[in-house]
């Protein structure tokens, strides 16, 4: 069973809509990084937190420690939005280099 | 600034042939590691560094070797390539503490035959 458990696996939005990406994890953590990979792509870190809730442009990102539950938020998407987006777990205490990765989720967008 | 450079970007190799993934980072991170990504996966763990000469298993090393002789290199070694070893590779580094992002390389695509 997958420790990290990301929602919905593909979301097709119009341009302009407010998406929502969830991630669910099952272990104790010290910290949740959302990456995005566009198509053939590599890498790119979007947002890295431990707590609260960070924003960087049209992109927002929260979690809930105590329900272990982080959401990605896109305001105002856009088609260049379109990529995979990736919830990642840092383990905590001895473990806390390992990284254990959700499935992504495919978002397109259509203008 | 070049970041993390992953070399090369293609690779074709035969069964039973062994070949080393490049991987170098100009951030002086502490931490270098290598990930396998596989569809429906997602991303998975072969191995880690916290350090010039120390390295660690992640989730799935079975038929890959590392070292770690400098802080900026951290090669990925495949001893006998097999056709479960097709996929996507990717490097990442970051610094050790908690609240460091993660810089990826732009991966290398892997087909054994």
């Amino acid at each position: 069973k997958n420790e990290v458990e990301q929602s919905p696996q593909n979301l097709t939005a119009q341009e302009g809509e407010f998406i929502t990406i969830n991630c669910s994890y099952s272990v104790g953590i010290s910290a949740l990084h959302w990456l995005q990979q566009h198509p053939g792509g590599g890498i790119v870190s979007l947002f890295m937190l431990s707590s609260g809730k960070k924003k960087h442009g049209r992109l927002i990102a929260t979690i809930n420690i105590q329900e272990k539950h982080s959401s990605l938020h896109i305001t105002a998407s856009h088609p260049r939005d379109s990529a995979v987006y990736i919830c990642a777990v840092k383990g905590s205490g001895g473990s806390n280099y390992k990284l254990t990765f959700g499935k992504g989720t495919l978002l397109t967008v259509n203008p | 600034n070049a970041g993390v450079t992953q070399t090369p970007k293609f690779q074709v190799l035969k069964t039973g042939q062994s070949m080393t993934l490049q991987c170098a980072q100009d951030m002086n991170h502490e931490y270098m590691s290598w990930y396998r990504q596989d569809p429906g996966m997602g991303l998975r763990l072969i191995h880690y560094s916290v350090g010039a000469g120390i390295t660690d298993q992640g989730e799935v090393p079975n038929g890959y070797n590392v070292s770690r002789s400098t802080t900026e290199d951290f090669p990925l070694r495949l001893l006998s390539a097999a056709p479960s070893q097709t996929s996507v590779y990717f490097c990442a580094s970051s610094y050790r503490g908690v609240d460091s992002p993660l810089h990826f390389g732009n991966g290398t695509r892997l087909t054994v035959t």
